[in-house]
């Protein structure tokens, strides 16, 4: 079966400092890999999806993620924080394990940015 | 403007009583899901569904109903079974195809008192 591990529950950064949110799967057959952000009180909305072919993929806001195959990793980044990208952030796997229709979601990782 | 709606944003319910969530879409998906969320541990799934008139049980579908009698709509009934109902729930749809990406609705906020 597939799974989503997020390392870190909370990060912390500054406005301005490199936002890195990591984020491992596990899956016997290649997945596609999704990154969702959640506001306060909010529904999710995508930032970037991996599907298949280049495994650097830019999504709104000035987020993108990298596909390692070899590290089953999709880690999530941004040069340079805002305000504004405080938020909890959902890494997600769907694929032919998870029967796919149905899409298996990481604990969830809450971004503070210290001003 | 297209999209998921889900009523009512915050709901308060009294132990013992039946409730039921709405979900309505208006982008002509043909699978929609229920999660619940909590603190610290993500959105598991509670029903999905991928046609009208057929639905299946996710990973936590005890104590909640679901019905899939138009494509725009899936309510979620939360039982008086379902024994820690306090929790935010979403509604979620795609296209129908496999490994879509989902789109979800604002959410709703149970209360039970």
């Amino acid at each position: 079966a597939q799974s989503v591990t997020q390392l870190g529950s909370h990060v912390s950064v500054s406005e301005g400092a490199l936002v890195l949110l990591r984020c491992n799967y596990s899956s016997s057959v290649p997945p596609y890999l999704f990154w969702y952000v959640q506001y306060p009180n909010q529904g999710l909305q995508l930032l970037l999806k991996y599907t298949t072919g280049a495994t650097l993929v830019k999504g709104i806001n000035g987020f993108e993620a990298e596909f390692k195959k070899s590290e089953t990793s999709f880690h999530l980044t941004k040069p340079s924080a805002h305000m504004s990208d405080a938020a909890e952030y959902f890494c997600a796997v769907s694929g032919l394990n998870t029967g796919g229709f149905k899409t298996i979601f990481g604990a969830g990782t809450r971004l503070f940015v210290k001003a | 403007d297209g999209g998921i709606t889900q009523s009512p944003k915050y709901l308060f319910r009294k132990e013992g009583q039946n409730v039921t969530l709405s979900c309505e879409q208006n982008l002509n998906h043909d699978a929609m899901y229920w999660y619940r969320q909590d603190p610290g541990q993500g959105l598991r799934l509670i029903y999905y569904s991928q046609i009208v008139n057929d639905f299946q049980k996710g990973d936590i579908a005890e104590g909640y109903s679901v019905s899939r009698e138009k494509k725009e709509s899936f309510p979620l009934t939360v039982t008086s079974a379902q024994k820690n109902p306090t929790a935010f729930y979403l509604c979620a749809s795609t296209p129908g195809t496999t490994n879509n990406e989902q789109f979800f609705g604002p959410g709703t906020r149970l209360t039970v008192l």
